[in-house]
C-alpha cells in the first residue's frame, strides 16, 4: 500500500541553525501538507501546498518557515533560523483532493525535530 | 474555532470490551476523520465521515456524525491489547484539519 515517508525520523540542531525536514507524498496525490505537534499538545496545521504553491497557512507558519517542492516527488519543509519552541514532531500529509470531493490526509511517521 | 474536542480525555477497558469515545466541534466541515496514534509515533487514518454521512463502518470500528448536533463518536468492537492508543478526530474545513486533544485508551490483557 502506498506511503507517505519522511527523512530524518529525529534531527537534532543547534538554535539558530537551518533545518530541512523532508517527505515524499504518495505519488498520484496533489494536495500537501506539514502538521506539527509539540510534546504533549495537540496537533496543529502549519500549510498546505498545491498546484506549486502554498493554498493556505497558519499563523505558526511565519517568514521562519518555507516549503517547496523541488522535484517530482520531495515536498520539503524548511526552518531558516530554529528556535527552541520549534522543538516538536513535523508531519506530512498528503491527500487526492479531485474536484469537491474530500479526500482522506495520509500522514508520514513524523520527524521529530529537537532544538538545542 | 472548529477544533474538534474528544470526550472522555482517557478511557480503561477491558480486553473484549467496547470503547466508546466522543467528538464535538464548533463550526460546519466538510468531513470529520478520525485517526489513531499509538506512543510517540505517526498519525494512522482510521475513517473518514462526509458532513451529508450519518453512520459509518470499517471492520470493527463505527463512526456516526450528528451535524445538527456537532458531534461525532468512534465505537471500537471488541478492543484488543493493541487498540491500545491515543485517538483524535479531526474536522476538515477547507483541506486543513483542526485536531482534538484525543482520547487515550488503554485495553486490558
Amino acid at each position: 500500500e502506498p506511503e507517505v515517508t519522511q527523512t530524518p525520523s529525529h534531527q537534532v540542531t543547534q538554535m539558530g541553525q537551518e533545518v530541512i525536514l523532508r517527505c515524499v507524498p504518495i505519488s498520484n496525490h496533489l494536495y500537501f501538507y506539514w502538521y506539527r505537534q509539540i510534546l504533549g499538545q495537540k496537533v496543529e496545521f502549519l500549510v498546505s501546498f498545491y498546484n506549486n504553491e502554498i493554498s493556505e497557512k497558519s499563523e505558526i507558519f511565519d517568514d521562519q518557515f518555507s516549503v517547496e517542492r523541488p522535484d517530482g516527488s520531495n515536498f520539503t519543509l524548511k526552518i531558516r533560523s530554529t528556535k527552541l519552541e520549534d522543538s516538536a514532531m513535523y508531519f506530512c500529509a498528503s491527500s487526492a483532493a479531485s474536484g469537491l470531493i474530500q479526500e482522506t490526509q495520509y500522514f508520514g511517521p513524523g520527524t521529530r525535530l529537537l532544538v538545542l | 474555532s472548529q477544533q474538534g474536542e474528544e470526550d472522555p480525555q482517557a478511557l480503561s477497558i477491558q480486553e473484549g470490551e467496547n470503547a466508546t469515545m466522543n467528538c464535538s466541534y464548533k463550526t460546519s466541515i466538510n468531513n470529520l476523520q478520525w485517526y489513531r496514534q499509538n506512543s510517540g509515533r505517526g498519525l494512522v487514518h482510521l475513517i473518514l465521515i462526509r458532513s451529508n454521512e450519518r453512520e459509518k463502518h470499517s471492520g470493527r470500528l463505527r463512526v456516526t456524525l450528528d451535524t445538527s448536533k456537532k458531534s461525532s463518536s468512534l465505537l471500537i468492537t471488541a478492543s484488543r491489547a493493541a487498540d491500545t492508543a491515543s485517538y483524535f478526530c479531526a474536522t476538515d474545513v477547507d483541506y486543513k484539519l483542526s485536531f482534538g486533544a484525543g482520547t487515550t485508551v488503554t485495553v486490558r490483557a
